[in-house]
């Protein structure tokens, strides 16, 4: 099993659609978990943290369930800019920001 | 807004040959890494630095690589003889703290080595 799962899509959708993303994780000693974008050829932008509690920002929200090591992000109204890949990312059972990447999906807000 | 810079964004070398990957990470940063990611691949860890020394290292870390702190500003990371296996996008990155998970990355360095 891989550390970390994500459909890698593309999900292919039209502007102000709501669209989900899922990801699984393997080690459930896992600490802290994370949604990063990564632009064409870019590099590695944190998005948001996600928690148990969920966590919202704006247009996004993560969640968190510890029991099925299993993480969602949610974004409503999507734009033409949303389009990027989002890497789930877990930090390790050790911490010290050994992040673990899955291989992203990759989201297309079309007009 | 401060970030981290990296140099060169490109470098085409041949099999064998040495590299060094310079970056500058933010300056009130304390907590510096090298993730790689070979083209279509996932993102990967490479190596974490703090007090000038290594913490943490994977197994992809072997003794070909090594990284520096060399002054109070650049952080290096040295490819002693390249393979082509090593062709990939080098990414440095540096943190305030250690536990965040929220890392600021530079821009890359890709590296081709032919």
């Amino acid at each position: 099993r891989k550390e970390v799962e994500q459909d890698p899509g593309p999900f292919n959708v039209p502007e102000g659609a709501t669209v989900a993303f899922n990801c699984t994780y393997s080690n459930s000693a896992s600490q802290s978990f994370f949604w990063y974008r990564q632009d064409c050829r870019k590099e590695p932008k944190l998005l948001m943290s996600v928690y148990s509690s969920g966590n919202e920002d704006g247009r996004f929200t993560a969640q968190l369930n510890r029991a099925s090591q299993y993480i969602s992000l949610l974004i409503r109204d999507s734009k033409l800019s949303d389009s990027a890949t989002y890497l789930c990312v877990v930090n390790g059972a050790g911490g010290g920001n050994k992040l673990t990447f899955g291989t992203g999906t990759q989201l297309k807000v079309e007009l | 807004e401060p970030e981290v810079t990296q140099t060169p964004s490109h470098q085409v070398t041949q099999m064998g040959q040495e590299v060094i990957l310079r970056c500058v990470p933010i300056s009130n940063h304390l907590y510096f890494y090298w993730y790689r990611q070979i083209l279509g691949q996932k993102v990967e860890f490479l190596v974490s630095f703090y007090n000038n020394e290594i913490s943490e290292k994977s197994e992809i870390f072997d003794d070909q690589f090594s990284v520096e702190r060399p002054d109070g500003s650049n952080f290096t990371l040295k490819i002693r003889s390249t393979k082509l296996e090593d062709s990939a996008m080098y990414f440095c990155a540096s943190s305030r703290a250690q536990n965040t998970g929220e890392l600021f990355f530079g821009e890359g360095s890709r590296l081709t080595v032919l």
